[in-house]
Formats: structure tokens, C-alpha cells, sequence
């Protein structure tokens, strides 16, 4: 069974950074492109940012471009968002996702992971 | 960017209903479409991907159809456990969500 777990959420002020972290376990990691997606409580879903099997491609939203920074390390089976400069409107669940086909960088998610909170506060 | 406009925001059904929403894309996206149903505390899970494409595990009572611009999620014999707030999403070009529609009892 697929599993992704995020953690490393919290209560961040404005400016500051913050790593989130995200766990997989039960496919092979490294053939597949990863995700992060968020959610603002009560409101829509925006994509954040995608990292190809090798980390040879990584791709960001333009709300995000130049202050996160999605990375992976397969030999531990995780995903990573820094996130630098955060503002109040990153406030957010933040998930990770799977991509459906491992041939695939972009596409549907057939895995998500329950989400962590940042809330961005002074 | 692409945007992705769901419609309705939110219904009201009964169990054994049959429940119809719609996603219009901004420009055509062939058939790049994908619909999700969220619970809350629950992690996302997918429906249908490439439009119509049933995901392993899921009832078949989900169905999507549609192309180009104009998609279709639909719900046959809704059961207690799908009212929940489904979300589509384009691939075409980069990954842009509909607004959600809330499936409420």
C-alpha cells in the first residue's frame, strides 16, 4: 500500500522559512515524479511544485517561483519543500503527491498524503 | 494559465440520487482531465484520470465523459460515503484545480 506522510508544519512569521518533509513508502520512489500540492483551509487547491524522478526537472508555480525549493532524496524514499521568504498567504495544507504513471511527469495524482498546516502568522 | 471553472459549487442529493457536475477549461485540454473527492482528514483520492479512465478500487458508479473544453464528473446512485467535495484538475498544461463542488446530504 502507497504511503506519504508530510511533516514539518507550523506556525511561521512572515519572512521566515520553514522544510516540509514528505515520506513514501510502498512503491518504488524513484520512478516516479512527485508533487506538492496545497490548500487553503475552506478553499481551493493550488499546485506548487513537481520534481522529476532524478531531479533533473523541477517545475514551480509563479506564486511560489524563486522562494520554495522542491527536492528529493531517493536513497531515503523522501520529498522536501524549502520554503524561504514565506508570506501570509502561503498559509496553507500542503500535500504531497504521486503521479499516476511512472513515465509521466505531469498528469493525475493516484496518491496523496493527508496534508501538513503552515500557517504563516506574525 | 489555464483556468478551470466547476459548476456547482455546492448540492444538495439524496442517497440513490444520481449527481452530475461539470468542469469547463479556459482553452481546450483535450482530454487532460482528472476529478479527485476530498474528506476532510482523509487523504485526496483519485477518481477518473485522461477524462473517463476509472482509477483501480474506484465504484463504478463514478464516471467521467467530455472533451476539449467541457467535462463531466457524474455519480450514479450516490451512497453515503461519497458525499464529499469533488475537485477537477487539467494536465494539459501545467496542473490547474476547478473551485470544488461540495456533495452535501
Amino acid at each position: 500500500e502507497v504511503q506519504l506522510v508530510e511533516s514539518g508544519g507550523g506556525l511561521v512569521q512572515p519572512g521566515r522559512s520553514l522544510r516540509l518533509s514528505c515520506a513514501a513508502a510502498g512503491f518504488t520512489f524513484d520512478d516516479f515524479a512527485m508533487h506538492w500540492v496545497r490548500q487553503v483551509p475552506g478553499k481551493g487547491l493550488e499546485w506548487v511544485a513537481g520534481i522529476s524522478w532524478g531531479s533533473a526537472v523541477a517545475t514551480y508555480a509563479d506564486s511560489v517561483k524563486g522562494r520554495f525549493t522542491i527536492s528529493r532524496d531517493n536513497a531515503k524514499n523522501s520529498l522536501y519543500l524549502q520554503m524561504d521568504s514565506l508570506r501570509l498567504e502561503d498559509t496553507a495544507f500542503y500535500h504531497c503527491a504521486k503521479v499516476l504513471h511512472s513515465e509521466t511527469y505531469w498528469g493525475s495524482f493516484d496518491s496523496w498524503g493527508q496534508g501538513t498546516l503552515v500557517t504563516v502568522s506574525s | 494559465d489555464i483556468q478551470m471553472t466547476q459548476s456547482p459549487s455546492s448540492l444538495s442529493a439524496s442517497v440513490g440520487d444520481t449527481v452530475t457536475i461539470t468542469c469547463r477549461a479556459s482553452q481546450t485540454i483535450d482530454n487532460f482531465l482528472n476529478w479527485y473527492q476530498f474528506k476532510p482528514g482523509k487523504a485526496p483520492k483519485l477518481l477518473i484520470y485522461s477524462t473517463s479512465n476509472l482509477q483501480t478500487g474506484v465504484p463504478s458508479r463514478f464516471s467521467g465523459s467530455g472533451s476539449g473544453t467541457h467535462f463531466t464528473l457524474t455519480i450514479s446512485s450516490l451512497q453515503p460515503e461519497d458525499f464529499a467535495t469533488y475537485y477537477c484538475q487539467q494536465s494539459y498544461h501545467l496542473l490547474t484545480f476547478g473551485g470544488g463542488t461540495k456533495v452535501e446530504i
